[in-house]
């Protein structure tokens, strides 16, 4: 059972380039997001979807883009990166419902912008 | 919007010792108190949780405890050991999926043995 996976584990860009994150799940989840995870700050909320065709804004949305064509699928696009946007970068999905608010995380990409 | 402090940043005790982690929020409407666990080069995965309309629970050696008058809420972990060393998270969400956390800074638990 591969749960979230991530691709790829580590990237580095420079300032300007744009880059996808991938992020798939085979657990039929409809909820998925993405946080990034900076020292101290612990993990911010960029974009989430709750379901295929659906997404919308979280606290740090600005400088990335997603979309959700299938419910397996979740890519975070980076259009020009900036030094700012140096992080690990986490997915993460659940299956919404009150007994059932965990999330599951993939192992993350670490990404640095030179 | 909400917010959630975590305290302490680190915490090291003696393999065998307790340890507790405190956090506390902001927004009322909050009722979803998840704790995750973060291993190096992992992702956080959750290891207990609590919602509003309950003041503890506990799993095994593990118990979490929310005071909703205050805005807090705890995790204790009872006879530690050297597995329990990684960064713990707490977390509070109010949205209507129940999904959408603010998370704490994260606390680093370091298990002496």
């Amino acid at each position: 059972n591969a749960g979230v996976t991530q691709t790829p584990k580590f990237q580095v860009l420079k300032t300007g380039q744009s880059m996808t994150l991938q992020c798939a799940q085979d657990m039929n989840h409809e909820y998925m997001s993405w946080y990034r995870q900076d020292p101290g700050m612990g993990l911010r909320l960029i974009h989430y979807s709750v379901g295929a065709g659906i997404t919308d804004q979280g606290e740090v949305p600005n400088g990335y883009n997603v979309s959700r064509s299938t419910t397996e699928d979740f890519p975070l696009r980076l259009l020009s990166a900036a030094p700012s946007q140096t992080s690990v970068y986490f997915c993460a999905s659940s299956k919404p419902g009150h007994g059932s608010g965990s999330l599951h995380f993939g192992n993350g990409t670490r990404l640095t912008v030179t | 919007g909400e917010n959630v402090e975590q305290h302490p940043s680190t915490l090291s005790v003696q393999e065998g010792d307790s340890a507790v982690i405190k956090c506390t929020y902001s927004d009322s409407a909050s009722n979803y108190f998840p704790w995750y666990k973060q291993e190096l080069g992992k992702g956080p995965q959750l290891i207990i949780d609590i919602r509003s309309n309950v003041g503890e629970k506990k799993d095994q050696r593990i118990a979490v405890t929310l005071n909703k008058t205050a805005k807090h809420f705890s995790l204790h972990i009872t006879e530690t050991q050297p597995e329990d060393s990684a960064v713990y998270f707490c977390a509070a969400s109010k949205d209507n999926y129940g999904q959408n956390f603010v998370f704490g800074p994260g606390t680093r638990l370091s298990v002496l043995p």
